[in-house]
């Protein structure tokens, strides 16, 4: 089945202890982003790539890192997580960056406490 | 740069009732357009898109949109709802030219209601 993977999908963690969110997809899709979801705020994108070893900064991106070494995966890493990265977070793949409608993953609550 | 507007962040209908949700978005160039639907602790299922071609463009679960260049809107249809319906709609448009090219932009999304 073609999906886009998301582990964990809930998350408790402590301020400032690195936390990485694994994001996978089986499609051979190019293009790879990562979103947050905050109520009232809709979704933001924090990063996005657009092919290995290339990314980008999105609108909100402070805070987080990136890093696409295999076409496969886009792991979302947060070196030192603070209570306002408390929030819903979504993996997306498009098979191009042209070809417009992504592919969504089931999203990671995470809560930094 | 490119901003998105759903107008009504919640929207409460009868079940059998049309369904109207609003989507208007900024741009000089229109950009390609998308309704995306989440239900409660899932992810985002496309509904529906623009790119080029006809403007009405029909979708999934008996939606539809249409491209209105001159309004820049293009706002979500059903004609009659059902309790299934019950879901948050999010409106995304993605530019077709520039650095932002094929990034998706989101509205803040319409939480639509279905009442028996």
């Amino acid at each position: 089945e073609a999906q886009v993977t998301q582990n964990p999908r809930y998350l408790i963690t402590v301020t400032g202890k690195k936390l990485t969110v694994t994001c996978s997809q089986n499609m051979n899709h190019e293009y790879m982003s990562w979103y947050r979801q905050d109520p009232g705020l809709g979704l933001r994108q924090i990063y996005y790539s657009m092919n290995v070893e290339v990314t980008d900064k999105g609108d909100v991106p402070e805070g987080y890192k990136v890093s696409r070494k295999e076409k496969r995966n886009f792991p979302l890493i947060l070196e030192s997580p603070s209570p306002n990265q408390t929030s819903l977070y979504f993996c997306a793949s498009s098979l191009s960056r042209r070809s417009g409608g992504y592919t969504f993953g089931s999203g990671t609550r995470l809560t930094v406490v | 740069a490119q901003s998105v507007t759903q107008l009504g962040s919640h929207v409460s209908v009868s079940e059998g009732a049309l369904v109207l949700l609003r989507c208007n978005y900024s741009s000089s160039v229109p950009p390609y357009l998308f309704w995306y639907v989440q239900y409660p602790n899932q992810g985002l299922q496309l509904l529906l898109k623009y790119t080029t071609g006809a403007t009405l463009v029909k979708g999934i679960n008996g939606f539809e949109a249409e491209f209105k260049k001159s309004e820049t809107s293009f706002h979500l249809t059903k004609p009659s709802a059902h309790m299934s319906d019950a879901a948050e709609y999010f409106c995304a448009v993605s530019p077709n030219y520039g650095g932002s090219q094929g990034n998706l932009i989101f509205g803040k999304g319409t939480k639509l209601s279905v009442k028996p």
